[in-house]
């Protein structure tokens, strides 16, 4: 069946180190991916997308890598603040277009 | 604009009984999905409604069934009630159905817990 899932369940950081997210999908015909960032008591709110035919997106202190060869995806925060304290969801849309989550990675970050 | 709402934000039944979950999207948004959050499961995909059809649907038995109207606002029900249907409901709105870039911008979450 399909599956996206995270190698990590939690993760904790010193506030200003940089933080890494992995996570593995095994449906090699997705061709979008997704993170999102969850905050305790709040819904999943978007953070970062990818498309296939990239390997490497930026944003706002955040850079989602994509290896196609080996089926994963990265998650990168830079100078990492309190405030990204948060469980962290990859999720693709498979082909039938629904959006499939994996089961999260938990970022603590200590001042 | 207002984000996502959802009601209520927490419920609680008893095993047996039937429970219906709320959710407004984003107001010109015509797509809602559901999910369902387990701390065992993690996020599982409910269903999807777009111009008052079910679009998409996860696996999971009939005992959840949603409906969307004409103003885009969606309810899911679950019937019969089980202690496994202890969750948090995510409601999810996008702007299309379908579209691959189309941000999904979730609620708060309903808490329901089955006693």
């Amino acid at each position: 069946g399909e599956s996206v899932g995270l190698h990590l369940p939690t993760l904790s950081v010193q506030e200003g180190d940089n933080s890494i997210i992995n996570c593995a999908y095994s449906n090699s015909a997705s061709d979008y991916f997704i993170w999102y960032k969850q905050e305790s008591g709040k819904g999943p709110q978007f953070i970062i997308d990818i498309r296939s035919n990239m390997d490497k997106r930026q944003g706002q202190r955040v850079t989602v890598l994509l290896n196609k060869t080996v089926k994963h995806l990265s998650l990168q925060i830079a100078a990492t603040q309190p405030g990204d304290s948060a469980v962290y969801f990859c999720a693709e849309i498979n082909q039938g277009g629904k959006l499939i989550f994996g089961q999260g990675t938990e970022l603590s970050v200590k001042p | 604009k207002a984000g996502v709402t959802q009601t209520p934000r927490y419920l609680i039944k008893t095993r047996g009984q039937q429970v219906t979950l709320s959710c407004s999207p984003i107001s010109g948004h015509r797509s809602v999905s559901w999910y369902q959050q387990t701390p065992g499961q993690g996020l599982q995909f409910l269903f999807e409604y777009f111009s008052e059809t079910q679009r998409n649907k996860g696996n999971f038995p009939g005992r959840f069934s949603g409906r969307q109207f004409s103003n885009s606002r969606s309810e899911m029900n679950v019937s019969t009630l089980e202690l496994g249907d202890s969750a948090l409901y995510l409601c999810a709105s996008s702007a299309t159905s379908g579209g691959v870039t189309d941000t999904q911008y979730f609620g708060p979450g309903t808490r329901l817990t089955v006693l």
